[in-house]
């Protein structure tokens, strides 16, 4: 259980234009959708939390409009970069918040295979 | 803000010898996990400690939290090559239950 998918796997574009990448939460609904993005040889970057139904929190140095978060439904959040830039280059991972699955009192994350976006 | 510091950021061992990582968080902490990142991976979740002083153990993992729920440390025994990874500790803390991530540790083991 606990498995969580990310669409697409790898993209490349040109720069200027958006990418819509998509977390799923197959087996379950989660309460809570993270981004992350990860640079090379560097640690996870919580980019903001999606909660489903209200407005994403980004953290600080996140620009809200240009990395879009919509969380539509239990089992689903997009993250849109708009307007790509090669410095947008990275892999982004979602994860999805479970309360309780690993046995703990707290909330675990769950990870997608994560997404490498490739800007030229 | 919260941080979270992990020592060493890479370790090289011969197969069979142990092998520990350490995170120090700024603040209290709720919980922390730690996760395991296969090259070219994403990250696993390994398992999570709530409680102070919890010693949790995963056939030749053994994992430690801290009295004060501040420190954390991961220890391998007698590593294997399918213990090659990068190891992350992720703490949470405040109302929010913010999460960070410690900058990882690069494991290598020489068959």
């Amino acid at each position: 259980g606990a498995v969580v998918s990310q669409h697409p796997s790898w993209v490349i574009c040109k720069s200027g234009t958006s990418v819509k990448i998509e977390c799923r939460s197959l087996d379950f609904q989660a309460t809570t959708m993270f981004w992350y993005r990860q640079f090379p040889k560097q640690s996870l970057m919580l980019m903001a939390t999606s909660n489903e139904g209200s407005k994403a929190t980004y953290e600080q140095g996140v620009e809200k409009d240009k990395f879009l978060i919509n969380h539509a439904s239990l089992t689903l959040s997009t993250l849109t970069v708009t307007s790509a830039h090669p410095e947008d280059s990275s892999f982004y991972i979602c994860s999805a918040s479970v309360p309780g699955l690993a046995g703990g009192i707290q909330e675990t994350q769950y990870f997608g295979p994560g997404t490498r976006l490739l800007v030229l | 803000g919260q941080q979270v510091m992990q020592i060493p950021q890479y370790q090289h061992v011969q197969e069979g010898e142990d092998f520990t990582t350490y995170c120090n968080s700024s603040t209290t902490l709720s919980n922390i996990q730690w996760y395991k990142q296969r090259p070219g991976g994403h990250p696993v979740f390994l398992i999570q400690l709530v409680k102070s002083g919890e010693v949790k153990k995963q056939k030749r993992l053994t994992f430690q939290f801290g009295e004060a729920k501040k420190n954390s440390s991961l220890h391998i025994t007698a590593t294997q090559t399918t213990d090659v990874g990068t190891y992350f500790c992720a703490g949470t803390s405040g109302g929010y239950q913010k999460v960070t991530f410690g900058i990882g540790t690069k494991l290598q083991v020489i068959p």
